[in-house]
C-alpha cells in the first residue's frame, strides 16, 4: 500500500505557483520521498527526490517539513503543459520499488 | 539520449487469447521493470530484473504472465490467457543504478481485452 496522502485533485492558474501537499506521517529515517507526474497517455517521468533538505531543480522545488511528515511539490510557474497527475512517493534508500497511489490530477487553467 | 521504447502503443484481443509486449530500455540501464497501470489507479510493479535476472516478481500472476529478458537487454511480457481484467495500460522502465535511482518509463502499451 501507498504510504502518502495526497489530494484527488487541485486546480491552479496558468503563471502562478502550483503548491501540492503530501502527507507521509509515518516515513522512516532511510526513505527519500520521491516525485513523478505523469502526463495524459504517457508514461510517468521522475520529477525531483528529497531526504531532509529542500531540494531544487529546473522543473520543480521539493520542501520537506522538518520533521519530514509532510511535503509540498512547488511548480513556480506553471503552465498547461503541467497539467498531469502528480505522485507523491516514498521509498527506502535500499528498495527499488515505487508504490505509486492514485495521486493529485493537477488542472492548470488559462 | 533515447528514451525506453515499448511496442505495440494498442493491442485489442479476445478473452483466452495471447499477447506478447515487447520492451527496449535506455542504453546501459541495468533494471527494467514492468508496471500495469488499471485505469484511474497508479502503476502497479509486476516484475523488475537486475540484467537478466529477476529480483522481484512477488505481484506477478505466474499462472498467466511470464516475462523474460535475454541477454540482459530486452525484455518481453507474455498474458496467456489473457482475462477481462487484465485491459490495462502496460508500462516498461529502466534505471540506471539499483538503489535509489530514478526511473525512466516508456511511454506504455494499451491492452483492452474483450
Amino acid at each position: 500500500d501507498a504510504k502518502t496522502t495526497q489530494p484527488p485533485s487541485m486546480d491552479c492558474a496558468e503563471g502562478r505557483a502550483a503548491n501540492l501537499p503530501c502527507n507521509h506521517s509515518t516515513i522512516s529515517g532511510n526513505e527519500y520521498v520521491y516525485w513523478y507526474r505523469q502526463i495524459h497517455s504517457q508514461g510517468p517521468q521522475y520529477i525531483i527526490h528529497g531526504l531532509k533538505n529542500n531540494e531544487t531543480n529546473e522543473m520543480a522545488s521539493l520542501i520537506i517539513t522538518e520533521d519530514r511528515k509532510s511535503s509540498t511539490l512547488i511548480l513556480p510557474h506553471a503552465t498547461l503543459r503541467d497539467t498531469a497527475v502528480y505522485y507523491c512517493i516514498v521509498k527506502a534508500g535500499g528498495s527499488e520499488k515505487l508504490v505509486f497511489g492514485k495521486g493529485t490530477k493537477l488542472t492548470v487553467n488559462p | 539520449e533515447a528514451g525506453v521504447a515499448q511496442s505495440p502503443r494498442y493491442k485489442i484481443i479476445e478473452k483466452r487469447q495471447s499477447v506478447a509486449f515487447w520492451c527496449n530500455p535506455i542504453s546501459g540501464h541495468a533494471t527494467l521493470y514492468w508496471y500495469q497501470q488499471i485505469l484511474g489507479q497508479g502503476p502497479k510493479l509486476l516484475i523488475q530484473f537486475q540484467n537478466n535476472g529477476v529480483v522481484d516478481d512477488s505481484q506477478l500472476p505466474k499462472d498467466r504472465f511470464s516475462a523474460e529478458r535475454l541477454k540482459g537487454v530486452d525484455s518481453t511480457l507474455k498474458i496467456q490467457p489473457a482475462k477481462l481484467e487484465d485491459s490495462a495500460v502496460y508500462l516498461c522502465a529502466s534505471s540506471l543504478f539499483r538503489v535509489r535511482d530514478t526511473q525512466y518509463f516508456g511511454p506504455g502499451t494499451r491492452l483492452t481485452v474483450l
